[in-house]
């Protein structure tokens, strides 16, 4: 089955700079990539998500690139802000269907 | 418009105990997946539920359990109740058809004693 790896686990940035978070995946089957951001004690909610027809997405101040040779994705938040602290999991699916998670990282932005 | 819903929030069961916890998709959508996460883990997806079937199955064992209703609910069962068990237990609904974006709800934490 698939199994994702994300890295780092904890991430530490100044406010204002960029965070960059990594994954990759097992399965050259999977097709969709979604990312989540999980704040303590909430639910995980959807920030963005790529296809692997797509090469990159951007959604303001957050993007996803993927890379399907190599099998690894990632996320990238620029302009960072104290409210982007939470826990960030990345996942990979062959379509909608058996969803496997990455571990997750814990973004701190110190003000 | 409500977005997905679990009963209970939060239950406390002895090891060897039962546990049934429910779910109530967003509106509109009709599939319903379960997924377990433990403390400081990503979550692990259980199973998947589409026109009152199991669709997908993760690597859990028989003592999880599942159901949906004709209104497209759902239910996670869990006999024979481990300490391992003790977790956040996520529902997440999406629409068939549809895009592939699926949508949480806050969770039932499970403690088993």
């Amino acid at each position: 089955g698939e199994n994702v790896e994300q890295h780092p686990s904890t991430l530490s940035v100044q406010e204002g700079d960029s965070a960059v978070i990594k994954c990759t995946y097992s399965d050259s089957a999977s097709n969709y990539f979604p990312w989540y951001k999980q704040e303590l004690g909430k639910r995980p909610q959807l920030i963005i998500d790529i296809r692997s027809n797509v090469g990159e997405k951007k959604d303001q101040r957050i993007a996803v690139t993927l890379n399907k040779t190599a099998k690894h994705f990632s996320l990238h938040i620029t302009e960072t802000q104290p409210e982007d602290s939470a826990v960030y999991f990345c996942a990979a699916s062959m379509g909608p269907n058996d969803m496997r998670f990455g571990a997750g990282t814990r973004l701190t932005v110190k003000p | 418009d409500a977005g997905v819903t679990q009963s209970p929030t939060h239950l406390i069961k002895t090891r060897g105990q039962q546990v049934t916890l429910r779910c109530s998709p967003k509106s509109g959508h009709d599939t319903v997946s379960w997924y377990q996460q433990a403390l400081g883990q990503g979550p692990q997806f259980i199973f998947q539920y589409y026109e009152e079937e199991e669709r997908q199955r993760g690597n859990f064992p028989d003592r999880f359990s599942g159901h949906q209703f004709p209104n497209y609910s759902s239910e996670l069962n869990v006999n024979a109740l481990l300490l391992g068990d003790s977790a956040l237990y996520l529902c997440a609904s999406r629409q068939s058809g549809s895009s592939f974006e699926q949508y949480f709800g806050p969770g039932t934490r499970l403690t088993v004693t």
